[in-house]
C-alpha cells in the first residue's frame, strides 16, 4: 500500500521556540489525517487531525497544516516546552480503521 | 471515562510458545484495531474487528489472530513465536471505525521472545 512518511527523523528546539514536524503522503486520495504524540513507554496520544476539505487547524499550541498540491503535512507546536519531547507521527485514515503511520519524528526540548 | 488498558503490560516469552494479548477499549466504543509497532517498521496494522466481527487485515501471517467479545473487549494471539514477534504491541478503541473517526490507543503490551 501507499505510505506516509516524514522528512526529518529528529529535531533539536530550545524551551521557547517554535518546533515545525513535517510528513509527506503519497496516496493522493487520502483525505484524513491525524497527529499523534508518543511518549516513551505510552501508547500515542491524539493531538489533532485535520480533514482534506482544509487547509489550516488550529488547536491549544498546536496547527497543523495541510497542503494537498505537493501532499504535505506539517504539525506546529508554539512555544515548545520540555514536556512536549516525544515522537510525533503523522498518519493517514484510510477505509474504516486502518491508519497508515509514517515512520515518526522525535522532538527534543531543551531547557 | 477510563481510557483504553491492555494487559499485560510486559510479557517475556520463548520461540516457539503462543502468547495472549487482552485489550478493553474505552466504554461506548465498538471498533478495536491493533497494531504492531517495531523500530524498524514503525507502527504497523495488524486488524479491526467490530461487532465481533474482523472487518479489516493487515498483511501480517496467519499466526496474528484476534477476536473480539460481546462487550467489545478484544484479544490477539501470537502462535509459534519468533524472535522477530518482539514488539510493542498496540490497541486502539473508536466508537464505530468509521474512516474519519479519531482512535484512542492504549499504553501497549511490550512482548520480547527469547
Amino acid at each position: 500500500g501507499e505510505s506516509v512518511g516524514l522528512h526529518l527523523p529528529t529535531l533539536s528546539v530550545q524551551e521557547g521556540d517554535n518546533s515545525i514536524i513535517n510528513c509527506a503522503y503519497s496516496n493522493s486520495a487520502s483525505d484524513y489525517f491525524i497527529w499523534y504524540k508518543q511518549e516513551s513507554g505510552k501508547g500515542p496520544q491524539f493531538i489533532i487531525d485535520i480533514r482534506s476539505n482544509m487547509d489550516k487547524r488550529q488547536g491549544q499550541r498546536v496547527t497543523v497544516l495541510l497542503n494537498k498540491t505537493v501532499k504535505h503535512l506539517s504539525l506546529q507546536i508554539a512555544a515548545t516546552q520540555p514536556g512536549d519531547s516525544a515522537v510525533y507521527f503523522c498518519a493517514e485514515s484510510g477505509r474504516y480503521s486502518t491508519l497508515t503511520f509514517g515512520k515518526g519524528t522525535m522532538l527534543l526540548v531543551s531547557p | 471515562k477510563a481510557g483504553v488498558t491492555q494487559t499485560p503490560r510486559y510479557l517475556i516469552k520463548t520461540r516457539g510458545q503462543q502468547v495472549t494479548l487482552s485489550c478493553s477499549p474505552i466504554s461506548g466504543h465498538r471498533s478495536v484495531s491493533w497494531y504492531q509497532q517495531t523500530p524498524g517498521q514503525g507502527l504497523q496494522f495488524l486488524f479491526e474487528y467490530f461487532s465481533e466481527t474482523q472487518r479489516n487485515k493487515g498483511n501480517f501471517p496467519g499466526r496474528f489472530s484476534g477476536r473480539q467479545f460481546s462487550n467489545s473487549r478484544s484479544e490477539m494471539n501470537v502462535s509459534t513465536l519468533e524472535l522477530g514477534d518482539s514488539a510493542l504491541y498496540l490497541c486502539a478503541s473508536s466508537l464505530s471505525g468509521g474512516p474519519r473517526e479519531t482512535q484512542y490507543f492504549g499504553p501497549g503490551t511490550r512482548l520480547l521472545v527469547l
